[in-house]
């Protein structure tokens, strides 16, 4: 079936350092990815999301980066802060037979951010 | 702004009982509702997609004889977990999407659900 692979892991970095976390989606009709960051005991919350129809979109220290051909995303973070300690998750929009929308995950990126 | 709210946050059954859980969408008219239960290792699998006016599609593994939803308008939600045991534990998260151009989902906290 449908599968998004995330890697890595986890992530630890000093504050201010860059980061960089990778996606990739074997469904080809899938045409948008929203991410995700989960704070511990907080719910999953909207971060950013590209369009199969775009390349790459940017919102503050967040550049999301989308190769269609290699079904490839890439999710930059700049400038870190200990505030952006959460799990990452990517996930693919594929149409539910007609019924609307499913997203399917990724096993999500667990970033560290060290004061 | 969109929110997604769900009630109740937390909940402890007995092994066999059922419990409801609700999901309200708010500042938005969700144009279907999808149910989610996180593992304790993080991952999701989906339970069913709800679509006003739609049948309800479940995912393998799971049926509307063990998690009936209701759905009866653009703006609330509800699933039943019924003879609930120890591996129906985890979080249950519900996302709604905005619908349109621009149709994004947004979720709500979770329903956490700890059965003895």
């Amino acid at each position: 079936g449908e599968q998004v692979e995330q890697l890595p892991s986890s992530l630890i970095v000093q504050e201010g350092a860059s980061v960089l976390i990778n996606c990739s989606y074997t469904d080809s009709a899938s045409v948008y990815f929203p991410w995700y960051k989960q704070e511990p005991g907080k719910r999953l919350q909207f971060i950013i999301d590209i369009r199969s129809n775009m390349e790459r979109k940017q919102n503050q220290r967040l550049t999301l980066l989308f190769d269609k051909k290699t079904k490839h995303l890439s999710l930059h973070i700049t400038a870190t802060q200990p505030g952006d300690s959460a799990i990452y998750f990517c996930s693919a929009s594929i149409n539910y037979g007609g019924s609307g929308n499913k997203l399917i995950f990724g096993t999500g990126t667990l970033l560290s951010v060290k004061p | 702004g969109a929110l997604v709210y769900q009630y109740p946050r937390r909940t402890i059954c007995k092994s066999g009982t059922s419990m409801r859980m609700e999901c309200q969408a708010v500042g938005f008219q969700a144009t279907s509702v999808a149910w989610y239960r996180q593992s304790p290792q993080k991952t999701f699998e989906l339970i069913a997609l709800s679509t006003v006016n739609s049948a309800i599609k479940y995912e393998q593994n799971f049926t509307q004889e063990k998690f009936p939803i209701s759905h009866p308008n653009l703006s609330f939600s509800s699933m039943t977990v019924l003879n609930a045991y120890l591996e129906d534990r985890g979080l249950y998260l519900c996302g709604a999407w905005t619908g349109g151009n621009q149709d994004t989902q947004y979720f709500g906290p979770g329903t956490r659900l700890l059965v003895l």
